[in-house]
């Protein structure tokens, strides 16, 4: 089983849609979490990191859901600009950050 | 905005040369990594760096090697580059906090031909 496990989609929604997408996590002591955006042949960007209570950003809710061993990514009122693929990122309170496929969301008109 | 840089950003070069990749900060950040990316697949670790003088390979094994004998400053070489190198290589620093998140550099799209 991976570490990390995201839906690779794509997952097509048209514009102002809303679309949630998780990423699910195999070690019980993981520790911190991130969500990164990455365009086509770009370098990831951080979009947010994932706090124990949740925490939004705009249009942007992330929350960790530690007895299930899940964190999901809420993108409200989709723009077309939000077309990407997501990354989901887990640190085991090591040095190294361990990163998912990826999940490709396509926004349309 | 982070403050990494990554040099060259396109690079084709030929069978059997030398190359090294660089990767330079200025956020004083003590991790550093390099990852490997093919289109449209996921990011693989192949070396990083906790600090001056420590480096350590990935989980991809890698036929490059890397220096840390500055801070700011994490090149990466290929001795010998294969067509099998080419890829996307991105580089990225991290604070000293176990949940502080990565910057990354834009890349080097290195083509062996």
């Amino acid at each position: 089983r991976k570490e990390v496990e995201q839906d690779p989609g794509p997952f097509n929604v048209p514009e102002g849609a809303t679309v949630a997408f998780n990423c699910t996590y195999s070690n019980s002591a993981s520790q911190s979490f991130f969500w990164y955006r990455q365009d086509c042949r770009k370098e990831p960007k951080l979009l947010m990191s994932v706090y124990s209570s949740g925490n939004e950003d705009g249009r942007f809710t992330a929350q960790l859901n530690r007895a299930s061993q899940y964190i999901s990514l809420l993108i409200r009122d989709s723009k077309l600009s939000d077309s990407a693929t997501y990354l989901c990122v887990v640190n085991l309170n090591t040095d190294k950050l361990i990163f998912g496929t990826g999940t490709r969301l396509q926004v349309f008109p | 905005e982070a403050d990494i840089y990554q040099t060259p950003r396109y690079l084709v070069i030929g069978t059997g040369k030398k190359i090294t990749l660089e990767c330079s900060q200025t956020m004083g950040h003590d991790k550093m990594y390099w990852y490997q990316q093919d289109p449209g697949m996921e990011l693989h670790l192949i070396h990083y760096s906790y600090g001056v003088n420590s480096t350590e390979k990935g989980d991809l094994s890698s036929e490059s090697t890397v220096s840390r004998i500055r801070t700011e400053h994490f090149p990466l070489t290929l001795e010998s580059a294969r067509p099998s190198h080419t890829s996307q290589y991105l580089c990225a620093s991290g604070g000293h906090a176990y949940n502080s998140p990565l910057h990354f550099g834009n890349g080097t799209r290195l083509t062996v031909t």
